[in-house]
């Protein structure tokens, strides 16, 4: 597609189920990112997959979240045994190189997963 | 520790005006800096960036600064337009490799 896809945009669940939030980066696009926005916070980093190197895992806040990328493209984030405080936002992005902003190395943002706790 | 800093939550401004906005951050591996623009219920999307060896980089009525020594930098948007108000985050890149690292983001009014 043109642009970084996500789904689902909106998921409501319930305390202790997991979820799964879904990732399709532009083609092409060696890097990607996952971060979420917790109400009236900023963009906390959660992880970062280059190409085939190991991932950067060093944002994910708990042993209850983990991501992987298949193939190079799709990237799955998955939170196990929800809480309250995982209601945020996930954003996923993606960028042809390292995303400095600068000759078209740009990080572009999907719309992002809306994930309500309950 | 928070390594991008937007001390200012919310700015307001009025149409015509300029909007000053700023970010001190801490790391001095820090080799990119970024500004992001967020509309509600969009993703962030990339604004301007400047390298840490410039000192000033502009693109239209939007202009960043950049104060290596006070490590601070600010986004000068010149004249300010209703269309401007959203979330403004500044951000920074590891020369290490690392994601961006984002601010809490400041939230621009601009009022017609």
């Amino acid at each position: 597609g043109a642009g970084v896809s996500q789904s689902p945009s909106n998921k409501v669940t319930e305390k202790g189920k997991d979820v799964e939030l879904r990732c399709d980066p532009i083609s092409g696009h060696t890097a990607l990112y996952w971060y979420r926005q917790s109400l009236g916070q900023g963009l906390e980093f959660l992880i970062y997959f280059q190409g085939n190197s190991a991932p950067d895992k060093s944002g994910l806040p708990s042993d209850r979240f983990s991501a992987e990328r298949t193939g190079g493209s799709v990237s799955t984030l998955t939170i196990q045994r929800t809480q309250q405080e995982d209601s945020a936002v996930y954003l996923c992005a993606s960028s042809l190189g390292s995303g400095t902003g600068l000759s078209g190395n740009t990080i572009y943002f999907g719309e992002g997963s809306w994930l309500t706790v309950v | 520790d928070q390594q991008v800093k937007q001390n200012s939550p919310s700015l307001s401004v009025q149409e015509g005006r300029i909007s000053i906005l700023n970010c001190d951050y801490t790391n001095s591996m820090f080799d990119y800096f970024l500004w992001y623009k967020k509309y509600p219920a969009e993703g962030p999307t990339f604004l301007i960036s400047i390298s840490s060896i410039k000192d000033k980089n502009e693109d239209g009525r939007f202009t960043v600064f950049l104060n290596k020594s006070a490590k601070h930098l600010s986004l000068h948007i010149v004249p300010s337009q209703p269309g401007d108000s959203a979330v403004y985050f500044c951000a920074a890149h590891n020369q290490a490799g690392t994601a961006l690292i984002f601010g809490k983001g400041t939230t621009l009014s601009v009022s017609s």
